[in-house]
């Protein structure tokens, strides 16, 4: 069954830091990728997502994250932390063709210190 | 205008009872989903319906019965409630259920059982 591993189950890091959040998943076909940020008592919203074109996808608030196959993973980048970016980080796949059906990681908390 | 709304937003609760969680989405999407998010903060699909129809049911129990009247609704009715079904419920709806386009989720009703 596919599965989502998200390394560090919190993340702290200095404003202006760089911002690494890591996403490995366990299919041998690559599957849609997705990052999601859910800020405190807040639903899930999309960050950015990959659906096999371009292997360096950006999103919002300047993210970014690049899928690489041969080490299946998908991991989640920022140059430059924001005070704003503190929240919870989800990494998710959906399979193709399986009724939408997303596997999520069980989530990174990112920290910002001033 | 919200996309994705829920209400209640907060529910509490007593062992035994009945209630429900309503769910309606105006991005005209065809398919909607159900998903509980634990204390550990780890989500998980409950439910999915394309054009009203159940396309998911992911090994939830029998006390869980999921309504969609149209596309643009779909409730969630829970009988018998127990402690275990406290946690957070996100409904979302995505264009398809080809699972490359992202969701976008609702902000979530709190579900605590006393």
């Amino acid at each position: 069954a596919q599965s989502v591993t998200q390394l560090g189950s919190h993340v702290s890091v200095s404003e202006g830091a760089l911002v690494l959040l890591r996403c490995n998943y366990s299919s041998s076909v690559p599957p849609y990728l997705f990052w999601y940020v859910q800020y405190p008592n807040q639903g899930l919203q999309l960050l950015l997502k990959y659906t096999s074109a371009a292997t360096l996808v950006k999103g919002i608030n300047g993210f970014e994250a690049e899928f690489k196959k041969s080490e299946t993973s998908f991991h989640l980048t920022k140059p430059s932390a924001h005070m704003s970016d503190a929240a919870e980080y989800f990494c998710a796949v959906s399979e193709r063709n399986q009724g939408g059906k997303l596997i999520f990681g069980q989530g990174t908390e990112l920290s910002v210190k001033p | 205008d919200t996309a994705v709304s829920q209400t209640p937003k907060y529910l509490v609760t007593q062992m035994g009872n009945d209630k429900s969680i309503k769910c309606e989405q105006n991005l005209g999407h065809d398919t909607m989903y159900w998903y509980k998010q634990d204390s550990k903060k780890f989500l998980k699909i409950m439910f999915s319906y394309n054009n009203k129809e159940l396309i998911i049911n992911e090994t939830v129990p029998n006390r869980f019965s999921p309504k969609s009247p149209d596309k643009a609704h779909l409730n969630l009715h829970i009988n018998s409630l127990e402690l275990g079904d406290s946690a957070v419920y996100f409904c979302a709806s995505s264009q398809d259920s080809g699972g490359a386009r992202g969701y976008t989720f609702g902000s979530g009703t709190r579900l605590t059982v006393v």
